[in-house]
């Protein structure tokens, strides 16, 4: 099993503050995936990122694809409420069909 | 694009009766649709692998008897829990993706989830 693994579990942050998630596999993957998931709600996607060394934008939020391709971050700028939530990594594992191998998830909170 | 709908969203009942769970994609074919559970606060475990036309693919540990799963058409697949018990009680999550030509790299569509609720 190609296992990801996210730090910190849980983070809670000061509206203003910057943030960085981390996703950490000893495994080559082919891409990885960032997930926000809200309660009661499945996750949405944020980004996919396919090449090693990679750096994709979407407004305050910064995704990175390590050079190997074994590991992502996730930082946030200026975090504000509406960030808050559980970000999850993904990946699909070698000969996966498809499927995705999910990190255990770091839950975000960011207070007035 | 890329809309998943999952119905219904919420869902009690008493122990022993059986709950259907259906899951739509509603723009795009599902050649492939995936159920998960997740337990509060955790991340998403996924429990089998639907593909039309065929027989379901279980994670190791779920029982495929208690599990029932139909993919009967490109847009649309359905988890049945049968004989539920409060243990089944949690947060089932659905996803669909497309054809892809092939390569894995095309994103799963996640449904809004159903809570299960076994009294």
């Amino acid at each position: 099993t190609q296992l990801l693994e996210q730090s910190p579990q849980f983070l809670s942050i000061q509206e203003g503050e910057n943030l960085t998630v981390y996703c950490n596999s000893s495994s080559v993957f082919s891409s990885l995936q960032w997930y926000r998931q809200e309660p009661g709600e499945g996750p949405v996607l944020l980004v996919t990122v396919v090449t090693g060394g990679e750096v994709k934008k979407l407004k305050r939020l910064t995704f990175q694809f390590g050079d190997a391709r074994k590991d992502s971050s996730l930082h946030i700028t200026a975090a504000q409420p509406g960030d808050t939530g559980l970000y999850l990594c993904a990946g699909p594992p070698r000969d996966s069909w498809g499927k995705l191998q999910f990190g255990a998830g770091t839950q975000v909170v960011v207070t007035p | 694009g890329a809309v998943v709908s999952q119905h219904p969203s919420w869902v009690i009942c008493k122990s022993g009766t059986s709950v259907k769970i259906e899951c739509r994609s509603l723009d795009f074919q599902a050649t492939t649709m995936f159920w998960y559970r997740q337990f509060p606060k955790q991340s998403l475990m996924l429990m089998a692998t639907s593909n039309e036309g065929s027989k379901a693919t279980y994670e190791q540990g779920v029982e495929k008897d208690k599990f029932l799963i139909n993919h009967a058409s490109l847009t649309l697949s359905t988890l049945t829990v049968t004989s539920a018990h409060p243990e089944d009680s949690s947060f089932y999550i659905c996803s669909a993706r497309g054809w892809t030509g092939g390569f894995s790299n095309q994103p799963q569509h996640f449904g809004d989830g159903t809570r299960l609720s076994i009294l």
